[in-house]
């Protein structure tokens, strides 16, 4: 069964710093792994999606890295601001039907 | 354009009543699914579709029944409302066909369900 772990669980960081959060998967035989965003009370927002081919994609102020082998994807946020502040959560698609598996999130808080 | 819309947002039932939670979409996505949060636990999968007319469990199923009888909607039905089903339901759908998409999915702003 596909085990998603994500570290830190909480982040407090000062405005302007770069930051990584990091995702890892137990099965590495995935199809795509996906970063999403979630205000409080709110809906997931889609970021990042990374096809089991490639090694990164880049939004913006984003970058998400993909290593399969070793089960690993990093989320990379450059010059934080305040409007980060939110839960980012990784989810990744192993077997058929679209399905995702989620990890817990970790919690993003920067401050002015 | 209105993606995936969910209704209603905010919901309290007493344990033993059923309901029926809404989820549409207009993107003319095949895949749907079915998601509850639970603090600590994350998003887990109750239900999902890849086409009208073809449904599967997920992770979760028990106490809740889908169907598909069109590509825009997907209603979650809880059959006898338990304590336990307290949860934020949220519905995501994407476009695709076969086993996956490689498609960014995109979810309703979920409903908030407390069953007393």
């Amino acid at each position: 069964k596909q085990e998603v772990t994500q570290i830190p669980a909480a982040l407090s960081v000062p405005e302007g710093e770069n930051l990584v959060l990091n995702c890892s998967f137990t099965d590495s035989a995935i199809y795509n792994l996906q970063w999403f965003r979630q205000d409080p009370g709110k809906g997931l927002t889609s970021l990042l999606l990374i096809q089991s081919s490639q090694r990164e994609q880049t939004s913006g102020r984003l970058n998400a890295s993909l290593d399969k082998s070793s089960g690993r994807s990093t989320l990379y946020i450059a010059a934080s601001q305040p409007g980060d502040s939110a839960t980012y959560l990784c989810a990744v698609i192993t077997g058929g039907g679209n399905k995702l598996t989620f990890g817990t999130g970790t919690q993003l808080k920067v401050e002015l | 354009n209105a993606g995936v819309t969910q209704t209603p947002k905010f919901q309290v039932l007493k344990t033993g009543q059923s309901m029926t939670l809404q989820c549409a979409q207009d993107m003319n996505h095949e895949y749907m699914s079915w998601y509850r949060q639970d603090p600590g636990m994350g998003l887990r999968l109750i239900h999902y579709s890849v086409g009208a007319g073809i449904t599967d469990q997920g992770e979760v199923p028990n106490g809740y029944n889908v169907s598909r009888s069109t590509t825009e909607d997907f209603p979650l039905r809880l059959l006898s409302a338990a304590p336990s089903q307290t949860s934020v339901y949220f519905c995501a759908s994407s476009p695709g066909t076969g086993g996956y998409s490689n498609q960014p999915q995109h979810f309703g702003d979920g409903t908030r369900l407390s069953i007393l």
